[in-house]
């Protein structure tokens, strides 16, 4: 069935370091695939996403890139900030885009260590 | 502009009890989708309102759940009899459109069957 792997689910780098979480998905269909952010007892929030017909995207200090051929997606953050610590999760749209259906990983803890 | 809202942000019931869940979501957003979150695993999509028609209720675990969108304004989850397993965080989002368009979270309610 359609599933969306993760990893780490856990990840802690040293303030100024680099962190990069990693995500598959099984549904060759999907063509959007966001980054949502959730900070402790917050709502989740969407910080980048990408579509099929590009390869990467930056946003300051965060990106994603997409190979569609291996269905593997990844979201980098660069010079960490405490700030950043939270869970984050990467999300694929069912099928095609004429659904609303997002299939979510399993969630990454990120801390970021002053 | 306010956000999407969720009433309760917290409830404990006992097995077997019914609790409805409520979600406002951004005026003039045609899509609200109901997730779920149970103990650190990934959100699950439960299901998808266009309006106050169900789109896609894939999603929805059994029969004990109900949801509502009476007048394509604010939606009601209502889980009756609730299980043990039925614990976690209940997420409503909205978009305005399909596919490539932002899903916009709620807060959260956190429901705990004892």
């Amino acid at each position: 069935g359609e599933n969306v792997e993760q990893h780490p689910s856990t990840l802690s780098v040293q303030e100024g370091d680099s962190a990069v979480i990693k995500c598959t998905y099984s549904d060759s269909a999907s063509n959007y695939f966001p980054w949502y952010k959730q900070e402790l007892g917050k709502r989740p929030q969407l910080i980048i996403d990408i579509r099929s017909n590009v390869g990467e995207k930056k946003d300051q200090r965060i990106a994603v890139t997409l190979n569609k051929t291996a269905k593997h997606f990844s979201l980098h953050i660069t010079e960490t900030q405490p700030e950043d610590s939270a869970v984050y999760f990467c999300a694929a749209i069912h099928g095609s885009s004429n659904t609303g259906k997002l299939i979510f990983g399993q969630g990454t803890t990120l801390q970021v260590k002053p | 502009e306010a956000g999407v809202t969720q009433f309760p942000s917290h409830s404990v019931i006992e097995k077997g009890q019914t609790v409805t869940l409520r979600c406002d979501p951004i005026s003039g957003h045609d899509n609200l989708y109901w997730y779920r979150r149970v103990m650190g695993k990934e959100i699950k999509f439960l299901l998808h309102f266009v309006k106050e028609s169900k789109q896609d209720e894939s999603g929805m675990p059994n029969n004990r759940f109900l949801a509502e969108r009476t007048g394509g304004t604010y939606s009601t989850l209502k889980v009756q009899p609730a299980e043990l397993e039925d614990s976690g965080v209940y997420f409503c989002a909205s978009s305005q459109e399909l596919g490539f368009d932002e899903q916009f979270f709620g807060p959260g309610t956190r429901l705990t069957v004892l």
